[in-house]
């Protein structure tokens, strides 16, 4: 079975501040893909990265970084230098290499306060 | 703008009444799907649409009822629902067999009453 945890339900930091979001997910396939989105309060959820289980290098976009760790079934999203704007609920997702199903974590609510 | 619009953005109706949901996308994509979340809840997937034919219907009650009349056009018709039905209702599209990323609507949220 397919499953993606986000322990923290909410976590409220201060601008500049860095945040990361916890994600951790079970499957029993060797090749699955990684998701982080991002909802703001607009609703509409926006697409920030997708990661294949083959692909272990951690990744940097500007003030976003990924950790992904097979070896604990992680992939954690830091925010640097965290902004108001950051504030939005994010999800972790998973999919498996075939089918249209992607599973998704219950969300973090991060809120970034001036 | 995703390239992907819900309408009504809000719904408020009673237990008795149809009504129904409308999505369209306008990213060319071959797949759509409509996902339901609820307070506190993940993302639960409704019903995935692939070249206009249902392929996954994830044991959803019958009071909802998807229809996909093109690969542009996705409606989730709503009959006799009940308040736990109350949720932002999301529309999303996907390009190929094995897609890349979805791309989501605004939602529409469902108050039941």
């Amino acid at each position: 079975a397919q499953k993606v945890t986000q322990a923290q339900t909410e976590i409220s930091v201060v601008e500049k501040e860095d945040v990361t979001l916890d994600c951790v997910y079970e499957t029993r396939d060797t090749t699955y893909y990684l998701f982080w989105y991002k909802q703001p309060p607009s609703g509409e959820l926006v697409f920030l990265i997708r990661r294949n289980s083959f692909d272990e290098q951690n990744e940097i976009s500007g003030r976003y970084s990924w950790n992904f760790q097979k070896s604990t079934s992680s992939f954690n999203f830091t925010i640097t230098a965290s902004q108001v704007v950051d504030s939005a609920v994010y999800f972790c997702a998973l999919k498996r290499n075939y089918g249209q199903n992607f599973v998704f974590g219950p969300g973090t609510r991060l809120s970034v306060l001036p | 703008e995703t390239g992907v619009t819900q309408t009504p953005r809000h719904l408020v109706m009673g237990m008795t009444n149809k009504k129904s949901l409308k999505c369209e996308q306008h990213l060319g994509h071959n797949a759509m799907y409509w996902y339901k979340q609820s307070a506190k809840k993940p993302l639960e997937l409704m019903f995935v649409y692939s070249l206009e034919e249902r392929v996954e219907n994830n044991s959803v009650p019958s009071r909802f009822s998807p229809e996909c009349p093109n690969s542009s056009h996705l409606f989730l018709h709503l009959h006799t629902l009940q308040p736990e039905d109350s949720a932002l209702y999301l529309c999303a599209s996907s390009q190929g067999t094995v897609p890349e990323k979805l791309f989501f609507g605004s939602g529409t949220q469902l108050s039941v009453l």
